[in-house]
């Protein structure tokens, strides 16, 4: 099947800085890429969809200047998060769908758990 | 617009009982239907899914009748193992549009 990374797994970091994590598809090209962040025992929410070579579509209450999505080749995402605070300490997961592989479907990465201190 | 609702959990359940997770969803349209788990600690994966009325989605023993005169998609095992203890997530539409998900969950199995 479709398999999706994300690195790094988790990171904790310092109030005030910018915190990048990465979203890939291994085995089939992603045309369509999708940051959610999820709050402990809570439902997805879905912050921005991302086109390979365009701009970011955001979700309404999500700041695109603090979460700047990159999509730049058809295997890669990148979710930076910018002069990150402590509410901000969340679970992020990225998914991805395109390509023969994945028709109809989105496939996920294993997630990325911030912690900001 | 479109919504999936889920029953609220947590379930508990005895080894080798019988589940079944309750989802229902309004949508304009045909949409896809998919039951994603998600384990502690994990992403999510894609559990099954059914692109059209009547299909039937199947894996590990879990399966979902797309039913489209009841709106509903239910997920249902015979026999459930304590290595089913996660959460569960039903969802609507795919492929290049967002997933809509329901609020999952979240299924204990104990031995």
């Amino acid at each position: 099947g479709a398999v999706v990374s994300q690195h790094p797994s988790w990171v904790i970091c310092k109030s005030g800085t910018s915190v990048k994590i990465e979203c890939r598809s291994l085995d089939f090209q992603a045309t369509t890429m999708f940051w959610y962040r999820q709050f402990p025992k809570q439902s997805l929410m879905l912050m921005a969809t991302s086109n390979e070579g365009s701009k970011a579509t955001y979700e309404q209450g999500v700041e695109k200047d603090k979460f700047l999505i990159n999509h730049a080749s058809l295997t890669l995402s990148t979710l930076t998060v910018t002069s990150a605070h402590p509410e901000d300490s969340s679970f992020y997961i990225c998914s991805a769908s395109g390509g023969r592989m994945a028709v109809e479907t989105q496939y996920f990465g294993p997630g990325t758990r911030l912690l900001v201190l | 617009g479109d919504s999936v609702t889920q029953m609220e959990g947590p379930v508990t359940l005895s080894e080798e009982a019988c589940l079944t997770i309750n989802c229902t969803y309004t949508a304009t349209g045909y949409p896809s239907l998919f039951w994603y788990v998600q384990y502690p600690g994990e992403g999510l994966q894609l559990l099954l899914k059914a692109t059209k009325a009547d299909d039937k989605g199947s894996n590990k023993g879990f399966e979902a009748t797309y039913r489209k005169e009841t709106t509903s998609f239910h997920l249902e095992k015979g026999s459930v193992q304590v290595s089913d203890s996660a959460v569960y997530f039903c969802a609507l539409s795919g492929g290049n549009t967002p997933l809509v998900f329901g609020k999952g969950t979240r299924l204990s199995v104990i031995a």
